[in-house]
């Protein structure tokens, strides 16, 4: 059974980079067949897809956040990250990261993270 | 952008009452769309893949149909524990969107 679990500071300031981490167990990363993603869910809200990353490195993101985005992976540790920059109160959010198979959907999902940026 | 619109917004049903969600594309997605379930405090659930695949563990409750533009989750009898939000999910071009979601809420 995969499972995936989200780590990170729970407030940010704003101006600064936000830096989660998900770790992944239960399965590979480096098998390959899935993309490792990133959604948050602002308070109240709908889902917002941020971006997703092969084990390969090969990325893909959201276009109307891809100038601040940035997500990596350590396939040593079955881990891949997220880095939002010059964060503001409207990135204050709950953030998922979750597998995505092209054939299969974001099937397994970690439990969540909430993060305020306020000063 | 592939833009997705779900209706209605909020759906108030009865317990053993047919559910049946809509979920439209901008423009066509094949029938790369899927369908989340979402309870307060929660991750939200797989529940269709590729239009009307359902996952792993899904009840046959639950089903999906369509493909280009037009999509329907069906959940055939509602159960007092499918009372939630429904999102849909396109993939287009590796990019992925979301629907603005439908409660299903308790009459």
């Amino acid at each position: 059974q995969v499972q995936l679990q989200e780590s990170g500071p729970g407030l940010v300031k704003p101006s600064q980079t936000l830096s989660l981490t998900c770790t992944v167990s239960g399965g590979s990363i480096s098998s390959g067949g899935y993309y490792w993603s990133w959604i948050r869910q602002h308070p109240g809200k709908g889902l917002e897809w941020i971006g997703y990353i092969y084990y390969s490195g090969s990325t893909y993101y959201n276009p109307s956040l891809k100038s601040r985005v940035t997500i990596s992976v350590d396939t040593s540790k079955n881990q891949f990250s997220l880095k939002l920059s010059s964060v503001t109160a409207a990135d204050t959010a709950v953030y998922y990261c979750a597998r995505y198979g092209a054939a299969a959907g974001l099937d397994y999902w970690g439990q969540g993270t909430l993060v305020t940026v306020s000063s | 952008e592939i833009v997705l619109t779900q209706s209605p917004a909020t759906l108030s049903l009865s317990p053993g009452e047919r559910a049946t969600l809509s979920c439209r594309a901008s423009q066509s997605v094949s029938s790369y769309l899927a369908w989340y379930q979402q309870k307060p405090g929660q991750a939200p659930r797989l529940l269709i893949y590729d239009a009307s695949n359902r996952a792993t563990g899904i009840p046959a409750r639950f089903s999906g149909s369509g493909s280009g533009t037009d999509f329907t989750l069906t959940i055939s009898s509602l159960e007092p524990e499918d009372f939630a939000v429904y999102y849909c999910q396109q993939r287009s071009n590796w990019f992925l969107t979301f629907g603005p979601g439908t409660k299903v809420d308790i009459k």
